[in-house]
């Protein structure tokens, strides 16, 4: 059984651009979570998404976004990069997310230079 | 606020040694416990999850357990390997569907 795709796995980016990351659940799946792991940091919470819609979100700026469409794929959006949003950006997806544990993708690794 | 403790933070033993990772939380109102591997560069294997209403649950050579009242949970790795050297994050699930993590223990088994 497939698991949880994300893509793509790696991306350099300049200050100031934009950039999406897509999530691919493992089918079935209706809830979509996404972290951000940085070395000072560790993993934080970005935001959860259940059948389309957000439950919850994390203590990010405004600059983050996402959404998950009725396939449960999910994508999220950062905008006006900043050297800081540098980090493996990690994806899970449940059942429902209350009930069952996550699984996780192998991540993207953003770079902004 | 909920907030994950890990304990050791990094933890060297040669191969064959039975080890404890010990992780605490300061919130005992979650959902489950989850204990995941990380190797460098990598995502994270989930290995075992415990739910609020359940004490242990074993997978091979892993043992976690949960006391919910306390806010512990251990991990126990029977006869350690070399492939067992990586980074073991514990993470809570609280009301809001939102995983916290420990900062995990860097693990190291030593042929």
């Amino acid at each position: 059984k497939a698991g949880v795709t994300q893509t793509p796995r790696y991306l350099i980016k300049t200050r100031g651009q934009q950039v999406t990351l897509s999530c691919s659940p493992i089918s079935g799946h209706r809830s979509v979570s996404w972290y951000q792991q940085t070395p000072g940091q560790g993993l934080q919470f970005l935001f959860e998404y259940f059948s389309e819609t957000q439950r919850n979100k994390g203590n990010f700026p405004g600059r983050f976004s996402g959404r998950q469409f009725s396939n449960s794929r999910s994508e999220m959006n950062v905008s006006t990069l900043e050297l800081g949003d540098s980090a493996l950006y990690l994806c899970a997806s449940s059942f429902t997310g209350s009930d069952y544990g996550y699984t996780f993708g192998s991540g993207t690794r953003l770079t902004v230079v | 606020k909920q907030e994950v403790t890990q304990i050791p933070a990094a933890l060297s033993v040669p191969e064959g040694e039975n080890l404890v990772l010990n992780c605490s939380f300061t919130d005992s109102a979650i959902y489950n416990l989850q204990w995941f591997r990380q190797d460098p560069g990598k995502g994270l294997t989930s290995l075992l999850l415990i739910q609020s209403s359940q004490r242990e649950q074993t997978s091979g050579r892993l043992n976690a357990s949960l006391d919910k009242s306390s806010g512990r949970s251990t991990l126990y790795i029977a006869a350690s390997q070399p492939g067992d050297s990586a980074t073991y994050l514990c993470a809570v699930m609280d009301s809001s569907y939102k995983l916290i993590f420990g900062s995990g223990t860097r693990l190291l088994v030593r042929p």
